[in-house]
């Protein structure tokens, strides 16, 4: 066991609506950041958040949204979907803002776009 | 050209064989992580790693700073072993460059 929860574990929802994927990171943990799995792509880093402040962004669509609250847990905002976003979203987290540290992966959240 | 190459793509070992992954990179970094992938999805770190060598158990992480390369060895190979190795990079940007994966298979 990571330390790091997300939920839901398993998304379905048709093209189009908006859905929410939350993260809970490692106590003590400061630093959490967004990953997209897709088959045809492998992991891609989508933002980080650091202490309540979006750090760094990576390949995230104007349509996802994030941000993370004072408990320092973090959602994911996904909308107006399309079938492409069918994929693994993971978050990980670190104890500082820089991955020159450890980072811990949760499980992950599918999401199927139907 | 990716940044972060990793070989090989695809392995199959028999249980009890010494398994080496490869992973070497173009941008200059000062840690480099492997990451595991069992084929539920879930993602575990297994080390995080700036100079030498470090050992978890029957796992081997080195890394060759001047080189950009790294390898993960797993001595004496277990059907559980069987997942993909990710090795990641971070740039200066705080983001990992991820290899594309070593997709690993131990057959008892």
């Amino acid at each position: 066991d990571s330390g790091v929860t997300q939920t839901p574990k398993h998304l379905i929802t048709a093209t189009g609506q908006r859905v929410t994927l939350r993260c809970s990171p490692r106590s003590g943990d400061l630093s959490v950041y967004w990953y997209q799995q897709s088959l045809d792509q492998g992991l891609q880093f989508l933002i980080q958040y650091y202490n309540g402040e979006e750090r760094a962004k990576g390949n995230i669509l104007e349509r996802f949204s994030a941000q993370q609250f004072p408990d320092l847990h973090s959602e994911l905002n996904l909308s107006s979907l399309e079938l492409g976003d069918s994929a693994l979203y993971f978050c990980a987290s670190s104890a500082t803002g820089s991955l020159n540290t450890e980072a811990f992966f949760g499980q992950g959240t599918r999401l199927t776009v139907v | 050209k990716n940044e972060v190459e990793q070989s090989p793509q695809n392995l199959t070992a028999q249980e009890g064989e010494f398994i080496t992954i490869n992973c070497s990179y173009s941008v200059g970094i000062s840690a480099l992580h492997w990451l595991q992938q069992h084929p539920g999805g879930g993602i575990v770190s297994l080390f995080m790693l700036s100079s030498g060598k470090k050992k978890h158990g029957r796992l081997i992480a080195t890394i060759n700073i001047q080189e950009k390369h790294s390898s993960l060895h797993i001595t004496a190979s277990h059907p559980r072993d069987s997942a993909v190795y990710i090795c990641a990079v971070p740039n200066t940007g705080n983001q990992f460059y991820f290899g594309t994966g070593t997709s690993l298979t131990v057959i008892p």
